[in-house]
């Protein structure tokens, strides 16, 4: 099964509206960090955000905020007031505890195109 | 400047040509490992190193290797390359907590001809 499932391959969003993208993640193991990258065309791989599985509050960072819903398993990053920089790959990624089976790989998801339009 | 870096950045190259993807980092990261990235698969892990001299296989790791003689170093090993093992290549590194973000470097583009 897929740990990490992004569903969207591809979203166009307008220029200064707020988008969503969303990932959900499966696990068993009680304690896990969850992270979002950001892969512009030229290839590097930038960090965003990364939530806690105990942590009680949704981590934001500047534009970037990351809707957590635990019980659903779902870690969805909302991009504020998108720009044309904006446009590129996004990765969401999970990372299980030292004693789970996935030995602290840190497992990504297909990733969704982001594309903001002028 | 805390960095990953890997070498060669591009390489062309043919089938059956032993090949070497060199990783260094300068963070004192304990967990490094290798990612390949093909379209519509998004990243998926070959190896990892959980410290050194402990190694283990990823997702995909079939047709590669991989030592971590020292802290720093990880390198990927392409023994016998094919066509298959066409991709772009990335070596990262963290600490080993659960908050540990992932440092990555800029990519290797390998075409096997």
């Amino acid at each position: 099964a897929q740990k990490i499932t992004q569903t969207q391959p591809g979203m166009f969003v307008q220029e200064k509206e707020a988008v969503t993208l969303d990932c959900t993640y499966d696990t068993s193991d009680p304690s896990y960090g969850l992270f979002w990258y950001k892969q512009p065309s030229s290839g590097e791989m930038i960090f965003l955000i990364y939530q806690g599985s105990y942590d009680q509050q949704n981590a934001t960072e500047g534009r970037y905020s990351l809707n957590f819903q635990k019980a659903r398993k779902s870690a969805n990053l909302v991009i504020s007031a998108s720009q044309l920089g904006d446009s590129a790959m996004y990765f969401c990624a999970m990372r299980e505890g030292l004693t789970s089976n996935a030995g602290n790989m840190l497992t990504f998801g297909g990733g969704t195109r982001l594309m903001v339009k002028p | 400047e805390a960095q990953v870096t890997q070498n060669p950045r591009y390489l062309i190259t043919v089938t059956g040509k032993k090949l070497t993807v060199t990783c260094s980092q300068n963070m004192n990261h304990e967990y490094m490992s290798w990612y390949r990235q093909d379209p519509g698969l998004g990243l998926r892990q070959i190896y990892y190193s959980m410290n050194v001299e402990v190694t283990d296989k990823g997702d995909v790791p079939e047709g590669y290797k991989v030592s971590r003689k020292e802290k720093r170093n990880f390198p990927l090993i392409l023994e016998s390359p094919s066509p298959n093992q066409t991709s772009l290549y990335f070596c990262a590194s963290s600490f080993t907590s659960i908050t540990g973000e992932l440092f990555f470097g800029e990519g290797s583009r390998l075409t096997v001809l």
